[in-house]
């Protein structure tokens, strides 16, 4: 089975711009989540989708969004770029057990990397 | 929020030997507490995790600790391998019922396994 896949893998952005990342999360995965990783640090939550709802939110300002889609897949949208958003964008997907909790763990993609110059 | 603290930043081992590796939390809600290896230019993943009701968790040359009352758990690797090197982070998070969970992640520890 494929694991979770990202695209693009490596972009480059001047300031002032907007990017699109997208996640397909492992076959059977409802919940995505995105987080971002700046070099040198660990991952900080930006977002969670479950069933198309946002379930919950980073401390990221509104310039972020994202949705999921009724395949599961999802978009990470970042406007009016900042040289601060050059990072590692990583995609994460979870499986749901019955009775609608989660096991916890995160299964990552590969990550978007982007520049901002 | 949570607060995770992660030690030390870098790590440097001779083949063979044990790696520890320390975390601390801040949210005595926490009840996950799971550790993700990253290797260069790889996605995190993850190596072992562990509950609030355990105490240890072992997994062949890999094994956690969990203190609650402290409110921090170790990573332990024994017989240390070159393949061992990467990224380490530790992460805390409280499991809902609702479904609704979000990792903490630590700073992370560079391990260098030297042959």
């Amino acid at each position: 089975d494929a694991g979770v896949t990202q695209s693009p893998t490596h972009l480059i952005k001047t300031r002032g711009q907007q990017v699109t990342l997208r996640c397909s999360p492992i076959s059977g995965h409802k919940s995505v989540s995105w987080y971002q990783q700046v070099l040198g640090q660990g991952p900080q939550f930006i977002f969670q989708y479950y069933e198309k709802e946002e379930r919950g939110r980073g401390n990221f300002p509104d310039r972020f969004s994202a949705r999921q889609f009724p395949n599961y897949s999802s978009e990470l949208n970042v406007n009016a770029l900042l040289l601060g958003d050059s990072a590692l964008y990583l995609c994460a997907s979870s499986l749901e057990l019955a009775g609608g909790r989660f096991t916890g763990e995160l299964f990552f993609g590969e990550g978007s990397r982007l520049t901002v110059l | 929020g949570e607060n995770v603290e992660q030690h030390p930043s870098t790590l440097s081992v001779q083949e063979g030997d044990s790696a520890v590796i320390k975390c601390t939390y801040s949210d005595s809600a926490s009840n996950y507490f799971p550790w993700y290896k990253q290797e260069l230019g790889k996605r995190p993943q993850l190596i072992i995790d562990i509950r609030s009701n355990v105490g240890e968790k072992k997994d062949q040359r890999i094994a956690v600790t969990l203190n609650k009352t402290a409110k921090h758990f170790s990573l332990h690797i024994t017989e240390t391998q070159p393949e061992d090197s990467a990224v380490y982070f530790c992460a805390a998070t409280l499991i809902m019922n609702s479904g609704y969970s979000t990792l903490t992640f630590g700073k992370g520890t560079m391990l260098l396994v030297s042959p």
